[in-house]
């Protein structure tokens, strides 16, 4: 199948090393955030959610921070692994059962 | 266990054509969403259900029509297909919850119109 997301930004990082990846958000009354991580010719796969009441939630090897005062969202993995390499998404709740996507970020990790 | 599942995988049209997407869930999920994902662009919202016989517009809804007469499906129309509906197309379902709906994707469908 065609590849999607052909002139997303890209993030290359070495194997081993943590990345960072940032999303800003657009409504201030999002009360949930998720983010989705998609390989080349798959559907978007769920990674780890947040709620408005929380700045930081942690899961294996990857961590959400929230900044409401700025609408700014960050998933960081930790030790960058081959595997990894895929396009990030983040997604925010408005009005409920409206989920609404960001552009997307490509990471490449290095070996 | 299915998940999601959406068909056709490929599907060439030509323009003006009619077609449906369908979709089917088995998780018993109350909300179904459909979206387009063009290079660049992210996934955008074309329709979406929170029910049985509840419709609703998306951030793309013109174009494109969806009905949702079961709990399980969620079928997607082309009335007259045109070069710009050319995407990808990713079906989802979700529990529904008003916060924290967390949604499931399908592996999703690749059309072209020519």
């Amino acid at each position: 199948g065609e590849s999607v997301g052909l002139h997303l930004p890209t993030l290359s990082v070495q194997e081993g090393d943590n990345s960072i990846i940032n999303c800003a958000y657009s409504n201030s009354a999002s009360d949930y955030f998720i983010w989705y991580k998609q390989e080349s010719g798959k559907g978007p796969q769920f990674i780890i959610d947040i709620r408005s009441n929380m700045d930081k939630r942690q899961g294996q090897r990857v961590t959400v921070l929230l900044n409401k005062t700025v609408k700014h969202l960050s998933l960081q993995i930790a030790a960058t692994q081959p595997g990894d390499s895929a396009v990030y998404f983040c997604a925010e709740n408005t009005g409920g059962f409206k989920t609404i996507f960001g552009a997307g970020t490509r990471l490449f990790v290095k070996a | 266990n299915a998940g999601v599942t959406q068909t056709p995988k490929f599907q060439v049209l030509k323009t003006g054509q009619s077609m449906t997407l369908q979709c089917a869930q088995d998780m018993n999920h109350e909300y179904m969403s459909w979206y387009r994902q063009d290079p660049g662009m992210g996934l955008r919202l074309i329709h979406y259900s929170v029910g049985a016989g509840i419709t609703d517009q998306g951030e793309v809804p013109n174009g494109y029509n969806v009905s949702r007469s079961t709990t399980e499906d969620f079928p997607l129309r082309l009335l007259s297909a045109a070069p710009s509906q050319t995407s990808v197309y990713f079906c989802a379902s979700g529990d529904g919850r008003v916060s924290g709906n967390t949604i499931y994707f399908g592996e999703g469908s690749w059309l072209t119109v020519v």
